[in-house]
């Protein structure tokens, strides 16, 4: 059965600091993708990744993934207020998706 | 612009009733999903279709079921409403194509008194 843990699953930072949010999952799989949620609201798509080596870029935010070792990180450099949210992963099981229990994160100014 | 577009925001029920959630999307998706998403335990996959008439059970599919009549909507049906149904209720939607990522839904948040 697959299964995906992210830690940290709640994080507190300042504005202005880098951090990373590591998303780790149990079966092999070649596909993984990001999601951000603000309160109350859906899920948006952030990135998605399709191979080993995979690595994508979007404003603040960078996420990576490394298949052999089964993680993928998502850093944020230099964060802004307009970053909290909660983000999820999550691995392609088959044209299904099985997600992470998520990362709440505020960025305190 | 994609559109993933869910009945209700919110809605109460009571314990026993039947309830139920559609959801409509219009980007001619094969594949439409129904999750539920509790604190701490992120988002659960319900029921699944890949095409019309066709369903497949998730990971926590009991007291659910489900309806695909049509291309674009993807019904959630609770038989017999219980409070452990108290949960927000997220549809996606996506394509066949290796990779594609879900659209999602605004979400249905059911109580269940």
């Amino acid at each position: 059965e697959l299964k995906v843990e992210q830690n940290p699953l709640f994080l507190s930072m300042q504005e202005g600091k880098n951090y990373t949010i590591y998303c780790n999952y149990s079966t092999t799989s070649d596909r993984l993708y990001w999601y951000r949620q603000d309160p109350g609201k859906s899920l948006e798509s952030l990135f998605v990744l399709l191979s080993n080596g995979a690595v994508k870029q979007e404003g603040r935010l960078m996420a990576s993934l490394d298949t052999k070792a089964r993680l993928s990180t998502l850093h944020i450099t230099a964060a802004v207020h307009d970053l909290s949210a909660t983000y999820f992963c999550a691995v392609d099981k088959g044209n299904k998706l099985v997600f992470g229990a998520g990362t709440i994160l505020r960025v305190k100014s | 612009d994609v559109k993933v577009t869910q009945s209700s925001r919110y809605l109460v029920k009571r314990t026993g009733e039947k309830v139920f959630l559609e959801c409509v999307q219009d980007m001619d998706h094969e594949n439409m999903f129904w999750y539920r998403q509790d604190p701490g335990l992120g988002l659960r996959l319900i029921y699944f279709s890949y095409d019309v008439k066709m369903k497949e059970k998730g990971d926590i599919p009991e007291g659910y079921s489900v309806s695909r009549e049509k291309k674009e909507r993807f019904s959630l049906i609770l038989e017999s409403a219980s409070t452990n149904q108290t949960s927000m209720y997220l549809c996606a939607s996506g394509g066949h194509r290796v990779g594609e990522t879900q659209y999602f839904g605004p979400g249905t948040r059911l109580l269940v008194l």
